[in-house]
């Protein structure tokens, strides 16, 4: 089975300044990678994802993240915060369930992203 | 218009009750999931159907039992509730089966079970 390793429970950022999530899998084979995003009290919404092609993915809301298969690294980034990105962040890697013959998503376990004003 | 529904938003109850929780999606998608987001907010799949069928059902206890009774509805019965049933629970949904592995998945906005 895959895992998904975010470094970072909580993160906090200024506003204005540069977001990094980080976000580590393990896989035998190239994965799907995703990122959500969780407001309080809400349910997850894509962020964006990376399945073939371009290893730079952008995605909503001035997010991007960068696949790098030599780093087995998928990390989120925003160059400038907004207090509205104030959430947490799922990154998820889709792995196939032994026996199904179907996929699931397997979730790292979170960063809360704080922004100061 | 909401793309994925769950009823209700809060649930709060007694050890020993038994609660349903339903979820509806109108994204015309043919797999449905459920998912546990316990307090430190991880999140773990319980099951999946596709097209009313089981797909996936993870080592969840006997107490749980999903329902399906159209590919647009999922329904999770939980019987002889317990304080560690108390998270959030979401239903998701997706286009496919996810064989190909890549299809987003759309998440309801959670039901949030208190067992007391």
């Amino acid at each position: 089975a895959q895992s998904v390793t975010q470094l970072g429970s909580h993160v906090s950022v200024s506003e204005g300044a540069l977001v990094l999530l980080r976000c580590n899998y393990s896989s035998s084979v190239p994965p799907y990678l995703f990122w959500y995003v969780q407001y309080p009290n809400q349910g997850l919404q894509l962020l964006l994802k990376y399945t073939t092609g371009a290893t730079l993915v952008k995605g909503i809301n001035g997010f991007e993240a960068e696949f790098k298969k030599s780093e087995t690294s998928f990390h989120l980034t925003k160059p400038s915060a907004h207090m509205s990105d104030a959430a947490e962040y799922f990154c998820a890697v889709s792995d196939q369930h032994p026996g199904a013959g179907s996929y699931q998503l397997t979730f790292g376990k979170g960063t809360k992203l704080s922004v100061i004003p | 218009d909401t793309a994925v529904s769950q009823t209700p938003k809060y649930l709060v109850t007694q050890m020993g009750n038994d609660k349903s929780i339903k979820c509806e999606q109108n994204l015309g998608h043919d797999t449905m999931y459920w998912y546990k987001q316990d307090s430190k907010k991880f999140l773990k799949i319980m099951f999946s159907y596709n097209n009313k069928e089981l797909i996936i059902n993870e080592t969840v206890p006997n107490r749980f039992s999903p329902k399906s009774p159209d590919k647009a509805h999922l329904n999770l019965h939980i019987n002889s509730l317990e304080l560690g049933d108390s998270a959030v629970y979401f239903c998701a949904s997706s286009q496919e089966l996810g064989l190909a592995g890549e299809e987003t998945q759309y998440f309801g906005p959670g039901t949030r079970l208190l067992v007391l």
